[in-house]
C-alpha cells in the first residue's frame, strides 16, 4: 500500500532563516505531487504541484520554492522566512486523474 | 471556472444525532466531488468521493453523500453522530481530470455528548 510521510512534524524558525520541507511517498511510480498551506482558521491553499522529476508549477507567487529531486521526493524550501510564512504545510499526492492522499503535515512556526 | 461553497462554518450536533452537513458546487463540466475530514493538527483524510457513477456514494465511518446535479449540490450525511467525529469537514472539486483540487472553506463540526 501507499505511505505519504512528512518531516519535520513541527518546526520553528526564526524570521529571515531558510527552510526545508520534506515529503516522501512510498508505494508508487511517478505520483503528482502538490504542497498545500493551511493558514489558521482558514482554508487550504495550493502553493506547488508536479507531475514529474523537475517538472513543477507554481500556483502563488511568494518566497517559497520546490523541487523534485527524485520521482517519489518532494521538498518545500524558503531562503528567508517571513512571519506570514508560519502554518500547516501539508504534502499530497494522487495518481493520474483519481483523488489526493495527503502527509501528517508540518506545523511551522516562525517567530 | 468551479467553485465550492460550505454553507455552515460551524455545525452542532448531538451525539447520537443526524448530522447534515451542505456543500453546493459550481463547475463547467461535469466534476468529480469529493468529501475530506481533518482532525486538529492531521493530515486530510479521504472520506468519500463521487466520479458520475451511482449519485449515493458511501464512505467510510458511516457517512454518506448525494449527489444532485439539479441543485448541484453534494452534501454529507451520517445517520448518527459519535464523539469521534468532531473535526473539520471540507468539500472538494476537482479542476480538471481530478488531479487539480478546489477547497471549500471547510465545516467544523461539534458533537455535544
Amino acid at each position: 500500500s501507499q505511505t505519504i510521510h512528512q518531516w519535520p512534524a513541527t518546526l520553528v524558525q526564526p524570521v529571515g532563516s531558510p527552510l526545508s520541507l520534506e515529503c516522501t511517498v512510498e508505494g508508487t511510480s511517478n505520483p503528482n505531487l502538490y504542497w498545500y498551506r493551511q493558514a489558521a482558521g482558514r482554508g487550504l491553499q495550493l502553493l506547488f504541484y508536479s507531475i514529474g522529476i523537475d517538472q513543477i508549477s507554481s500556483e502563488v507567487p511568494q518566497n517559497l520554492s520546490a523541487s523534485r529531486p527524485q520521482d517519489r521526493q518532494f521538498i518545500l524550501s524558503s531562503k528567508k522566512l517571513l512571519l506570514s510564512d508560519s502554518g500547516f504545510y501539508l504534502c499530497a499526492w494522487s495518481e493520474q486523474g483519481n483523488e489526493q492522499y495527503f502527509g501528517p503535515g508540518t506545523r511551522l512556526t516562525v517567530t | 471556472a468551479q467553485s465550492v461553497t460550505q454553507l455552515d462554518s460551524h455545525v452542532s450536533v448531538s451525539e447520537g444525532t443526524p448530522v447534515l452537513l451542505r456543500c453546493n458546487y459550481s463547475s463547467s463540466y461535469s466534476p468529480s466531488l469529493f468529501w475530506y475530514v481533518q482532525h486538529p493538527n492531521k493530515g486530510l483524510q479521504l472520506l468519500l468521493k463521487y466520479t458520475s457513477a451511482a449519485t449515493l456514494v458511501k464512505g467510510i465511518n458511516g457517512f454518506e453523500a448525494e449527489f444532485k446535479k439539479s441543485e448541484t449540490s453534494f452534501h454529507l450525511t451520517k445517520p448518527s453522530a459519535h464523539m469521534s467525529d468532531a473535526a473539520e469537514y471540507f468539500c472538494v472539486v476537482s479542476r480538471n481530470a481530478g488531479n487539480m483540487l478546489t477547497f471549500g472553506g471547510g465545516t467544523r463540526l461539534m458533537v455535544k455528548p
